[in-house]
């Protein structure tokens, strides 16, 4: 297996851009993670779902911020409009349970808003 | 929310040396996760270990639940170990330690 596939590895916007994060999770995990990561907050997790349904989004900044997983291979996490704020590296996560195994993260999607 | 603490939050070794990271964290918790952080961002999971003990090569971790703490060994280190260390732990939400940054020295 690949791992978590996530793209684009780099985005640079300007504020008041809308932007799009792309995840695919392992083949086979039944749980999706959404973090991001500063250096003021450190890893925080946004929102996670099971079997694509999403389960605590109580970590998901504002409203400017939406996640969907349409489907167990896709999830998109949405930024509109972008603020410099939200500078930070976002990364994805997934795992086959929630408990009695860990998960693996994507490799990250470092997102400059200008 | 449920508070993790990680010590120290930093560590400079020789190559070769052994070390010891801690994690305190204040609840009871269902699962215990330590992941490294390389140079290069990438978050690796090391142990999933939310009771007991485990050993996957020169690494080991113990997780004490019952006095709330873990701990992850590295014995003779490598420079390749270099990287921040976390520990998350769930109690309901995921929430992840500040780190230990590590650097080994050649």
């Amino acid at each position: 297996d690949a791992g978590v596939i996530q793209s684009p590895r780099h985005e640079v916007t300007e504020m008041g851009q809308e932007v799009t994060l792309r995840c695919k999770p392992i083949s086979g995990h039944d749980y999706l993670f959404w973090y991001r990561q500063t250096m003021m907050r450190g890893l925080e997790l946004l929102i996670y779902f099971n079997n694509n349904v999403p389960i605590d989004d109580s970590g998901m900044p504002e409203d400017r911020f939406s996640a969907k997983m349409p489907n167990a291979s896709f999830s998109t996490l949405k930024i509109q409009p972008s603020e410099p704020r939200d500078s930070a590296v976002y990364f994805c996560a997934s795992s086959p349970l929630l408990v009695n195994y860990g998960y693996t993260f994507g490799s990250g999607t470092r997102l400059t808003v200008v | 929310g449920i508070q993790v603490e990680q010590s120290p939050p930093d560590l400079i070794l020789q190559e070769g040396a052994n070390s010891t990271l801690r994690c305190n964290f204040s609840d009871s918790v269902n699962n215990l996760q330590w992941f490294h952080q390389n140079p290069w961002g990438q978050l690796i999971n090391l142990f999933y270990i939310p009771s007991g003990t485990k050993q996957n090569g020169r690494l080991s971790a113990t997780t004490v639940a019952t006095e709330r703490y873990s701990l992850l060994y590295i014995s003779s280190s490598q420079t390749t170990d270099s990287g921040v260390y976390f520990c998350a732990v769930d109690a309901g939400k995921s929430t992840f330690g500040d780190g230990t940054t590590l650097t080994v020295k050649p």
